[in-house]
């Protein structure tokens, strides 16, 4: 089984520019995650998507973040404009439905100078 | 209070000792419970689900106690490729949401 599939791996970028970043999720996996992991910290969840549809967003800085989930398989996480602070890898991961756990892609390390 | 706590360590532990993590979560509602490791830049890996019963899976435990809302990970007999950080993840239904505690981080020294 193919696994969550990311890119780009890493990106660099100046403050105040936009970044997109790209998930392919697990064939057939319903739910699709996207978390930001600042250095020494845990996952934090910036959206979830249950099919297309955005079941919770409530953490994701909707000023300048946006994502989408177009047909309900890849989706794309963009940060316009980015600031220093949003330096951080981000996470996409799948799950099928229900509360197996889920697997994550490899990540995208995004730096802001 | 944060929905899901762990101790951040380090917790600094010789080859073949035993080591156990505890996590705190908020939500009795709280349905669902795992144990994530993930090592240096890498993405994390599911370790282990967490029964009502207990389970194990060789030399790791996992345990859960609802009346105190906690679950705990005990690593017998230590080796050094167990240096990672371990997160715990809960999951509370009706949301499908799933909440990470900040991990706690493991070094096994020889």
């Amino acid at each position: 089984e193919a696994g969550v599939a990311q890119s780009p791996r890493y990106k660099i970028i100046e403050k105040r520019q936009s970044v997109a970043f790209w998930c392919n999720p697990i064939s057939g996996h319903a739910t699709l995650y996207w978390y930001q992991q600042i250095l020494g910290q845990g996952p934090k969840l910036l959206i979830q998507f249950q099919n297309n549809g955005v079941v919770d967003d409530s953490q994701l800085p909707k000023d300048r973040f946006s994502a989408e989930r177009l047909k309900g398989v890849d989706s794309t996480l963009k940060i316009q404009p980015a600031k220093l602070e949003d330096s951080a890898v981000y996470l996409c991961a799948s799950s099928p439905r229900g509360d197996n756990g889920y697997t994550f892609g490899s990540g995208t390390r995004l730096t802001v100078v | 209070r944060k929905e899901v706590e762990q101790d951040p360590g380090p917790f600094n532990v010789p080859e073949g000792a035993t080591v156990a993590f505890n996590c705190t979560y908020s939500n009795s509602a709280s349905q669902s419970f795992f144990w994530y490791r993930q090592d240096c830049r890498k993405e994390p890996k599911l370790l282990m689900s967490v029964y009502s019963s207990g389970n194990e899976d060789g030399r790791f435990t996992a345990q859960l106690n609802r009346a105190s809302q906690y679950i705990s990970l005990l690593i017998r007999d230590s080796k050094l490729s167990d240096s990672a950080t371990y997160l715990c993840v809960v999951f509370t239904s009706g949301t499908y949401k799933y909440i990470f505690g900040t991990g706690t981080r493991l070094k096994v020294l020889a």
